[in-house]
């Protein structure tokens, strides 16, 4: 089936340090990819999405773009934040069977930011 | 503010209880889902409904059923609970049609330890 695997961490960086988050995927047709977001003692929210390859998906200085020949979707931010510091979930949507799709998450990554 | 609750933050049971864990949206979404998440392992996805009293088993139904009532609560049931259902549960909500393009609302999550 399909899948999602992303490195576990934890990753510590210094703010303003560059940030990647690689994420690569397997799947079957043609999925949608997002990255969601977890903040201490929060669920989860989304952060960004692609729904086509080569598509770019941005969102608070973050970027992902869809790449179809590599399967990879990798997270980027070129200074970080403090406030950056949480988990972060690579995902993607796997179209089933039946009328009803749904959504495979990786097992995260936890962020550190230390001033 | 579009909202997702979850009935409890942490709860403490006892193996064999039977045990509900709440969740209610204010945002009139069609789909609802429940997810267990666990380190190193992302989020599961346990059951999720598509309308009232409509249901579907997700990757981990075992142990677990569902009741959807009214479009606004979705209510997990663990029948007898065991050990290896200690974890953080995540309720989620998303508009109708396929979660490849509607972005999913989470709740900030249950903990649940089993003794």
């Amino acid at each position: 089936g399909d899948s999602v695997t992303q490195m576990e961490g934890p990753v510590t960086l210094s703010e303003e340090a560059f940030l990647t988050i690689n994420c690569t995927y397997t799947a079957t047709g043609y999925p949608s990819l997002f990255w969601y977001v977890q903040y201490p003692g929060e669920g989860l929210q989304l952060l960004l999405k692609a729904t086509k390859a080569d598509d770019k998906g941005s969102n608070k200085g973050f970027e992902a773009t869809y790449r179809k020949e590599t399967t990879s979707f990798h997270l980027e931010k070129g200074s970080v934040q403090v406030s950056d510091s949480a988990v972060y979930f690579c995902a993607l949507s796997e179209v089933m069977k039946t009328s009803y799709d749904k959504v495979i998450f990786g097992p995260g990554t936890s962020l550190s930011v230390i001033p | 503010d579009v909202k997702v609750t979850q009935s409890s933050r942490y709860l403490v049971k006892r193996t064999g209880e039977k045990v509900f864990l709440e969740c209610v949206q204010d945002m009139d979404h069609e789909n609802m889902f429940w997810y267990r998440q666990d380190p190193g392992l992302g989020l599961r996805l346990i059951y999720f409904s598509y309308d009232v009293k409509m249901k579907e088993k997700g990757d981990i139904p075992e142990g677990y059923s569902v009741s959807r009532e009214k479009k606004e609560r979705f209510s997990l049931i663990l029948e007898s609970a065991s050990t290896n259902q200690t974890s953080m549960y995540l309720c989620a909500s998303s508009e109708a049609g396929s979660v490849g393009y509607n972005e999913q609302f989470f709740g900030p999550g249950t903990r649940l330890t089993v003794l």
